[in-house]
């Protein structure tokens, strides 16, 4: 029973190039939540989606992030342009259909900027 | 929207004592709180939650009590063991029927010596 899956683990990438992040949630599970954690801080929501369509995006920058859960294939949290700031660790989550269940991570993806 | 607070930020216990963070929460229709354990580059592991329409909960070493009308709510680990440093994040969100997403605190970065 394979849990959230993120790829890559480490993604290197330089000021201005783009940056994809990707997550296949837990089998069974059809909600994804991105969520961003800065060195020595806690983890902030960015995004909340299930299959084709972004239930909330209130955490997202206005700018340069988007993200995506297609019918077919894993949630992709896409970053264009890159800055320093955006070096951090990615998280991703997923929980069940229905009611407030309890979300389990994958092992997330830490972004370095050069 | 909703604003957790936790405290302490960090904490040093010997081995074989209790541990005991705490943390508030502001938007009272929130009725989920997990909360995970992450260790140094690892994931956010669920260790434990409680729902709002329960007090208290325990599982083995680990206990959570909530309080409604204070809007408080707190985890308890007793006999600590040298695994059980790591940081510690609670979290909060309210159940609108379908799942929702969480609001973390900042963390509690607990340390058990021998």
């Amino acid at each position: 029973n394979a849990g959230v899956m993120q790829n890559p683990r480490h993604l290197v990438r330089r000021r201005g190039q783009e940056a994809r992040l990707r997550c296949s949630p837990m089998k069974g599970h059809s909600h994804v939540y991105w969520y961003r954690q800065l060195p020595e801080e806690g983890l902030k929501f960015m995004v909340y989606l299930q299959k084709e369509n972004i239930i909330d995006e209130s955490g997202m920058p206005k700018e340069r992030f988007s993200a995506e859960f297609p019918k077919e294939g894993p949630s992709i949290l896409r970053i264009q342009q890159v800055v320093r700031g955006d070096s951090a660790a990615y998280f991703c989550a997923s929980s069940p259909l229905y009611g407030n269940q309890p979300q389990h991570f994958g092992d997330g993806t830490r972004l370095s900027i050069l | 929207g909703e604003n957790v607070e936790q405290h302490p930020s960090t904490l040093s216990v010997q081995e074989g004592d209790s541990a005991v963070i705490k943390c508030t929460y502001s938007d009272s229709a929130s009725n989920y709180f997990p909360w995970y354990k992450q260790e140094l580059g690892k994931r956010p592991q669920l260790i434990i939650d409680i729902r709002s329409n329960v007090g208290e909960k325990k599982d083995q070493r680990i206990a959570v009590t909530l309080n409604k009308t204070a809007k408080h709510f707190s985890l308890h680990i007793t006999e600590t063991q040298p695994e059980d440093s790591a940081v510690y994040f609670c979290a909060a969100s309210s159940d609108t029927g379908t799942a929702s997403k969480l609001t973390f605190g900042t963390g509690t970065r607990l340390q058990v010596t021998l």
